[in-house]
């Protein structure tokens, strides 16, 4: 069975770093990319980046390039998204999926809620 | 970026009623058009892929149609549990989503 399992809530100040995983099983996790998702509260979906285990090939969405890293550990199926000093406007869930152009995002992850805030 | 615009943002339906959703795209994604729907506190799920393909285990009132630049999802005779916020996403190059959708009780 796929399964994506995404670590749990967390809650920050600003200028804190923060790291997230999304970890991978049931599957070839070299062999799709996993896209990372932002949803802010009662907004929609926005694409953050994406990159593909197999060779850590990474794209940011120009909306986010410098703002996130994302990274891959082959050897564990993890993937991770990290912050290096949050702000209160990254309040939000973050999702991870597991991505292959021509089907689209066909696992998702539970979500990780990340609240900022003093 | 590719940009994808979806219409109608939000729209009042009934049980039974026949409900269709549109998506332009910015540029040609040929048929790399995929269609979700999200339910309050869950994560997205995959209904339709490459402009027309049903996911399994999706049920066959869910259809999707056209390429190039624009898209529809239809659901043929809307039930009670489809009511949600629907997305649509270009996966021509990397990722970009739409909007949303939100169904409504009418």
């Amino acid at each position: 069975e796929v399964q994506l399992v995404q670590s749990g809530a967390e809650v920050k100040k600003p200028g804190e770093s923060l790291k997230i995983s999304c970890k991978g099983s049931g599957y070839s996790f070299t062999s799709y990319w996993i896209v990372w998702v932002r949803q802010m509260p009662g907004k929609g979906l926005e694409w953050m980046g994406i990159i593909y285990p197999g060779d850590s090939d990474t794209r940011y969405s120009p909306s986010f390039q410098g703002q996130v890293i994302i990274s891959a550990d082959k050897s564990i199926s993890t993937a991770y998204l990290q912050w290096s000093s949050l702000k209160a406007s990254d309040t939000a869930m973050y999702y991870c999926a597991r991505h292959i152009a021509n089907i689209g995002s066909d696992y998702w992850g539970q979500g990780t809620l990340v609240t900022v805030s003093s | 970026d590719i940009q994808m615009t979806q219409s109608p943002s939000s729209l009042s339906t009934s049980v039974g009623d026949r409900v269709t959703i549109t998506c332009r795209a910015s540029q040609s994604i040929s048929s790399y058009l995929n269609w979700y729907q999200q339910k309050p506190g869950k994560a997205p799920k995959l209904l339709i892929y490459a402009a027309s393909s049903l996911q399994s285990g999706v049920p066959s009132r869910f259809s999707g149609s056209g390429s190039g630049t624009d898209f529809t999802l239809t659901i043929s005779s809307l039930q009670p549990e489809d009511f949600a916020t629907y997305y649509c996403q270009q996966s021509f190059t990397t990722v970009t989503f739409g909007q949303g959708t939100k169904v409504e009780i009418k």
